[in-house]
């Protein structure tokens, strides 16, 4: 099967510390892979995206940084936290262009900067 | 930049009633999805429809696409409690033709 995996689950983090979320996926090999932020109550922001290893596009300038170490590893961190980092953390992968076809989820990690 | 945009942006409905949403977008189009999202969960596809189709069926889902008017549609038949959630549509956007969400419509079926 093709799961996606993200940890943590839930974060607390106090303003100006670092962040590493952690993305992985199963059983499928050289997937695009995207971060999306949602905020409460809003729809998704696309934040990065990854066709391969080492390869990261961003959608808009922030204070976040994403990083492809493995085919199947996607990363996303910040050096110093700021409260309006907070939100929910959703990984995605897609087989091909995204423009085309389907993208599937993982689980998300919930993150609270106070 | 926002492409899709959902209508309305809550529904309140009774268990066994129809749920239509509806989704409204501002470029041409190669094709538009339809996401559901549980609370505090992550998003899963629903349906895809083709710019070149005008519906596409899947259980008691049903989707129109009218690329005249820029807009696609939603309905839910026979709605359940487990239908519950936030429903979204996606269209291709943005400066690399990622897909674009909009802010989704959240449904509330009441058993």
């Amino acid at each position: 099967s093709q799961t996606i995996h993200q940890w943590p689950a839930t974060l607390v983090q106090p303003v100006g510390s670092p962040l590493s979320l952690e993305c992985t996926v199963e059983g499928t090999s050289n997937p695009n892979l995207y971060w999306y932020r949602q905020a409460a109550g809003r729809g998704l922001q696309l934040l990065f995206y990854s066709v391969g290893i080492g390869q990261i596009s961003s959608e808009v300038p922030q204070n976040l940084s994403a990083s492809r170490p493995q085919d199947r590893q996607f990363i996303l961190s910040s050096k110093k936290l700021l409260l309006s980092d907070s939100g929910f953390y959703l990984c995605a992968r897609s087989v091909g262009l995204a423009a085309i076809n389907e993208q599937f989820f993982g689980p998300g990690t919930r993150l609270t900067v106070l | 930049s926002q492409q899709g945009e959902e209508d309305p942006q809550a529904l309140s409905i009774q268990e066994g009633e129809n749920a239509t949403m509806n989704c409204s977008y501002k470029t041409s189009i190669n094709n538009l999805q339809w996401y559901r999202q549980n609370s505090g969960r992550g998003l899963v596809h629903l349906i895809l429809i083709r710019s070149n189709e005008r519906e596409k069926h899947s259980g008691r889902l049903r989707v129109t696409l009218d690329t005249s008017k820029k807009s696609s549609s939603l309905l839910i038949t026979a709605s359940r409690a487990a239908d519950t959630a936030s429903y979204f549509c996606a269209t291709v956007g943005g400066s690399q033709g990622n897909l674009i969400f909009g802010k989704g419509t959240k449904l509330s079926v009441k058993p």
